[in-house]
């Protein structure tokens, strides 16, 4: 059973561009969370999704931020005008979907976006 | 909201000896507390969790104890071993509304180093 999946590993972005992080779920899985992580520092949750449904953004910033989870197809945390601020690390976790068992979340190896 | 706390940051044991990482939490709603356990350049893997139905959780060298009444919980690694060294992160989650999946409060890691 194939892990949670992201890409791209790293991402290099100039300031004022687009940042586009995808994420695949383990198999089966239909929750999934996005979080950051600066340096030297835990992970900040961002936002959690089901597909097709942004259940909780509380932790995403108001501007410039977005992520989706179509019916079909990866989950995207998409960054717009990228400041230098925004240069972390993401990661991106999913969970089970049978009720009871969501707790459990299990993280993919991240994508280090770097602005310029 | 929900705050971890993490103590120590950095911690430094001979192999072979013990080693024990404390947390506290803030919101005695919190039900579900995990362990991870990342490795430079890579996601964090779940070493080990416990819910608040229960107050001690082992796995093999790996062992885990949650106080509810003082909200606090550690981790307790035997028999270190080079290969732990990483940096540890407790967590803690809160019901969101929908009840179905919940958001993880991380604390702020623990860099454990085992000399050889």
């Amino acid at each position: 059973n194939a892990g949670v999946m992201q890409n791209p590993r790293h991402l290099v972005r100039r300031r004022g561009q687009e940042a586009r992080l995808r994420c695949s779920p383990m198999k089966g899985h239909s929750h999934v969370y996005w979080y950051r992580q600066l340096p030297e520092e835990g992970l900040k949750f961002m936002v959690y999704l089901q597909k097709e449904n942004i259940i909780d953004e509380s932790g995403m910033p108001k501007e410039r931020f977005s992520a989706e989870f179509p019916k079909e197809g990866p989950s995207i945390l998409r960054i717009q005008q990228v400041v230098r601020g925004d240069s972390a690390a993401y990661f991106c976790a999913s969970s089970p979907s049978k009720q009871g068992t969501t707790d459990t979340q299990y993280f993919g190896p991240g994508t280090r976006l770097t602005v310029l | 909201g929900e705050n971890v706390e993490q103590h120590p940051s950095t911690l430094s044991v001979q192999e072979g000896d013990s080693a024990v990482i404390k947390c506290t939490y803030s919101d005695s709603a919190s039900n579900y507390f995990p362990w991870y356990k990342q490795e430079l350049g890579k996601g964090p893997q779940l070493i080990i969790d416990i819910r608040s139905n229960v107050g001690e959780k082992k796995d093999q060298r790996i062992a885990v104890t949650l106080n509810k009444t003082a909200k606090h919980f550690s981790l307790h690694i035997t028999e270190t071993q080079p290969e732990d060294s990483a940096v540890y992160f407790c967590a803690a989650s809160i019901s969101i509304s929908s009840g179905s999946a919940r958001q993880l409060t991380f604390g702020s890691g623990t860099q454990l180093t085992v000399l050889p």
